[in-house]
């Protein structure tokens, strides 16, 4: 199974709401990341998880919250974001850090009304 | 700071024609670098590898070549097909033990 499964396909949310996504891999992997990306742009690191832990916040602001229950759970709660947060979020995992190949998600749509 | 740049933003070709796409980086001396595939509202997909101690690899109908004296990447499809029509996106490792992405080429192969 070299899948990664991503809940919401897509989300509507207002600047008041709290939300979360979820993504979930069964490959073993030890690493997982949250990417975002705007329209014809490259996906951006957001957040790296190793061994459920937190490795790397690309400095991304508070109303961005993740959580790693577990090493086959990544979880981004959002609260109070703004209309510019609209993009793709995009889930990945690889083996380790480092030179592993990443398996990204399908991604969320999110809106921000 | 690093920069990756991919030498398009689009590229038109016809089908059964080469496709070249080009990445360029400065400030970094990557170990390796990787290319991805991603089509509209779908996340990237992997498709080579490459380390800075090979000059060249080949999947099938994929070649991409590396030269850390000129901090570039090639990336050919060859016989290409409509089918090859997506964004391409080469990555590396900019020191963090995590991927940064070039911006992108959009290739479209006309039948």
């Amino acid at each position: 199974d070299t899948e990664v499964t991503q809940t919401p396909k897509h989300l509507v949310m207002g600047m008041t709401n709290k939300k979360s996504l979820k993504c979930e891999q069964h490959m073993g992997h030890r690493a997982m990341y949250w990417y975002k990306q705007k329209a014809k742009k490259p996906p951006e690191l957001m957040f790296v998880y190793s061994y459920e832990k937190l490795s790397i916040n690309e400095s991304v602001p508070s109303r961005f919250s993740p959580e790693c229950p577990n090493s086959s759970l990544l979880n981004l709660h959002l609260h109070a974001l703004q209309p510019e947060d609209s993009a793709l979020y995009l889930c990945a995992s690889s083996q380790a850090l480092g030179e592993d190949t990443q398996y990204f998600g399908p991604g969320t749509r999110l809106t921000v009304l | 700071s690093q920069k990756i740049e991919q030498n398009s933003e689009a590229l038109n070709i016809q089908e059964g024609k080469t496709a070249t796409l080009t990445c360029n980086y400065t400030n970094y001396s990557p170990a390796y670098l990787q290319w991805y595939r991603q089509d509209p509202g779908r996340g990237p997909v992997f498709l080579l590898l490459i380390r800075e101690n090979e000059k060249e690899k080949r999947k099938e109908r994929l070649k991409v070549t590396f030269d850390t004296t000129l901090k570039q990447s090639l990336f050919h499809i060859t016989a290409s097909q409509p089918a090859d029509s997506a964004t391409y996106l080469c990555a590396l490792d900019t020191g963090r033990r995590a991927l940064t992405f070039g911006s992108g080429t959009r290739l479209q192969v006309q039948p």
